[in-house]
């Protein structure tokens, strides 16, 4: 069993739909959460940072992280086409600062 | 802020040679630097975490011999792809962090080998 797993997709949705993203670990020692957002052929961008449980928001994005069930979220409102991209997450434990999980990435491909 | 640049962006070489990818964080110190590689459509493969003044710690199966790491500044990694073959194209990224932060990545390299 993979550490982190991730819905590859595709994703398909239209212009302005809410899409949620999400990841499962099996880890319990994971504290930090990330995601990332990858454009084609680019270095992935650090999106959303949160520690142990909880929300956060950020403009569009919403970070949601549920330690009971080792499930996190990201959702998206109001999507736009330049969100099209393979959103990553990734996360790590409390003491070990160097060893990061990553997730295999979904393709989100937002429609005009 | 945490800005992370590499060089080259794109470059093609002849199978034999060697080429190097350099890693910049521009705007803090990275103690820690990660080198990656992703093929199309795949999720990132870490290849080796070095940390500043240190030996690199490679990931299983990776060649310490073929790629050649080298952290010898709080802002600069290299990565030295030797005797390149076709198998070793691939898009490689780096990222850095601080200590305290979050991973960031650079924008990544394209290696083409002929």
């Amino acid at each position: 069993q993979k550490e982190v797993e991730q819905d590859p997709g595709p994703l398909s949705v239209p212009e302005g739909a809410i899409v949620s993203l999400n990841c499962t670990y099996s880890n319990s020692a994971f504290q930090y959460f990330m995601w990332y957002r990858q454009y084609s052929r680019k270095g992935p961008e650090l999106l959303m940072y949160t520690y142990s449980s909880g929300n956060k928001e950020d403009g569009r994005f919403t970070a949601q992280v549920d330690k009971s069930s080792k499930y996190i979220s990201l959702f998206i409102r109001d999507s736009q086409p330049s969100d099209s991209a393979t959103y990553l997450c990734a996360m790590r434990g409390e003491y070990n600062f160097n060893k990061f999980y990553f997730g295999s990435g979904t393709k989100l491909n937002v429609k005009p | 802020g945490a800005v992370v640049s590499q060089h080259p962006s794109w470059v093609i070489c002849k199978s034999g040679t060697s080429v190097k990818i350099e890693c910049r964080s521009l705007d803090f110190q990275a103690t820690t630097m990660f080198w990656y590689r992703q093929f199309p459509k795949q999720s990132l493969m870490l290849m080796a975490t070095s940390n500043e003044g240190s030996k690199a710690t490679y990931e299983q199966g990776v060649e310490k011999d073929k790629f050649l790491i080298n952290h010898a500044s709080l802002t600069l990694s290299t990565l030295t792809v030797t005797s390149a073959h076709p198998e070793d194209s691939s898009f490689y990224i780096c990222s850095a962090r601080d200590g305290v932060s979050e991973q960031y990545f650079g924008p990544g390299t394209r290696l083409t080998v002929t």
